[in-house]
């Protein structure tokens, strides 16, 4: 079975610092992991994905992640926050189980993300 | 780039009315997947479709029911509309539904059932 546990409801950071949005998850078989940003009332958008490469993805944005399978991690960081980064994120597993190629997305209940000036 | 579509953006019904939503997947992808965002939650699966077939489902509700085209595009209908059923209802893309594949997501249709 597969899913994602956000460690952060709410992760409030002020303008110029770091960002770490944690995000664990469980998976029978080898996931691929994805973030993505959802801005109020916007769709969702493709911040960064995981797929069994490297284990440090870096995203748009100047956002990155690192896959950490010994700890069943895939934390969001980003070095200096901006305000435009305000927004909720989303942690999201995706696996398929052998002979069954099509994926379905898990989410995570998402971490707002509020920064301060 | 052209990006996933989603008609209406916002869609108003009564108790018990029938809703139609459309999806317009980016071109090329075959595969699209339907997901539920309620207040507050963070989006459900409902269902997906890999060349015009349905290829898993989710949580959906026996009112609803979905299909896709030929030319790719999906439409979800809704019928007996219940308050419950207000959420945002994002319609995704990918390329062949692989599990290392990137789903795209639309705008979202929000829907208020009054």
């Amino acid at each position: 079975a597969q899913s994602v546990t956000q460690l952060d409801s709410h992760v409030s950071v002020s303008e110029g610092t770091p960002v770490l949005l944690r995000c664990n998850y469980s998976s029978s078989y080898s996931p691929s992991l994805f973030w993505y940003v959802q801005h109020p009332n916007k769709g969702l958008q493709l911040l960064l994905k995981y797929t069994s490469a490297a284990t440090l993805v870096k995203g748009i944005n100047g956002f990155e992640a690192e896959f950490k399978k010994s700890e069943t991690s895939f934390h969001l960081t980003k070095p200096s926050a901006h305000m435009s980064d305000a927004a909720e994120y989303f942690c999201v597993v995706s696996s398929a189980s052998p002979g069954y190629n099509f994926n379905k997305f898990y989410f995570g209940s998402g971490t707002k993300l509020n920064v301060k000036p | 780039a052209a990006g996933v579509i989603q008609s209406p953006r916002h869609l108003i019904k009564e108790k018990r009315e029938t809703a139609t939503l459309k999806c317009y997947p980016i071109p090329r992808h075959d595969t699209v997947y339907w997901y539920q965002q309620g207040p507050g939650q963070d989006p459900q699966f409902l269902i997906s479709f890999y060349e015009k077939m349905q290829s898993d489902k989710g949580s959906i509700p026996d009112r609803f029911s979905a299909q896709q085209f030929s030319d790719y595009h999906s439409e979800l209908n809704m019928s007996s509309l219940e308050l419950g059923d207000s959420a945002l209802y994002f319609c995704a893309s990918s390329l062949n539904g692989g599990a290392a594949d990137t789903q795209y997501f639309g705008p979202g249709t929000r829907l208020t059932v009054l």
